[in-house]
């Protein structure tokens, strides 16, 4: 499978416990998304890194979250001390560096991690 | 955070009907996607726009970027029951300094049913 994969596909906490989710991109993409989804509504952006550099962070980004992409492949996406709010699916995406605008140049997303705190 | 506006918001349809959606935004992007999501998957790609009232096209799918620069719209025709799923409108906003991308911002969705 060449496509963007995440583990795991699903994850039930407790409430307050961390949780770590990993996500391996495409292997020829250095650019790598992290997006957030709640129920019912569009994913929303988290953060990106183009290859190890984190570049952007979002609001929504707390600082119970912490995102890394220590080698510029996988990365992965922490949460500390899990609130009820935190339930989500949690989308990862890659693309490569824009070049010629086209569809194979947009990111394309994994299967996301589904969060449950309990 | 911010969100795109779609509607509707959802639609039941027959088969081999046509369906329109659309998204807006109070803000203006120079890349329009649209993105189909089943159920318990990601989003996948359907179609990027690039340019201001550009029309494209991918198979039974159409879309067009608003001359606006603000919005988008969608339409599929003579749908079939694999088209049933959320619809997505996503923007983006380059930079044009650096031509690098960026962050999408996602619509709300258009939840789509077919009946045969």
């Amino acid at each position: 499978d060449t496509g963007v994969s995440q583990n795991p596909r699903h994850k039930i906490t407790k409430r307050g416990q961390n949780v770590t989710f990993r996500c391996d991109p495409i292997s020829e993409h250095n650019r790598l998304y992290w997006y957030r989804q709640t129920l019912g509504q569009g994913p929303e952006f988290l953060t990106y890194f183009q290859n190890e550099a984190q570049l952007e962070k979002s609001r929504l980004l707390s600082d119970r979250f912490s995102a890394e992409r220590p080698k510029g492949s996988f990365s992965t996406l922490e949460i500390q001390r899990t609130e009820q709010g935190d339930s989500a699916m949690y989308l990862c995406a890659s693309s490569p560096t824009l070049g010629f605008r086209g569809m194979n140049t947009e990111a394309f997303f994994g299967q996301g991690t589904r969060l449950t705190v309990v | 955070g911010q969100q795109l506006n779609q509607s509707p918001q959802s639609m039941f349809i027959q088969e081999g009907e046509d369906v329109s959606m659309n998204c807006t935004s109070s803000s203006i992007f120079n890349t329009w996607l649209w993105y189909k999501q089943d159920p318990g998957e990601g989003p996948v790609l359907l179609i990027a726009l690039y340019k201001a009232g550009e029309l494209t096209s991918n198979g039974r799918l159409t879309a067009q970027f608003g001359i606006t620069r603000k919005d988008s719209f969608l339409n599929i025709s003579a749908s079939i029951p694999s088209d049933v799923g959320i619809y997505f409108c996503a923007g983006r906003q380059e930079s044009r300094s650096t031509g690098t991308a960026s962050k999408l911002t996602f619509g709300t969705g258009t939840r789509l049913q077919v009946t045969l």
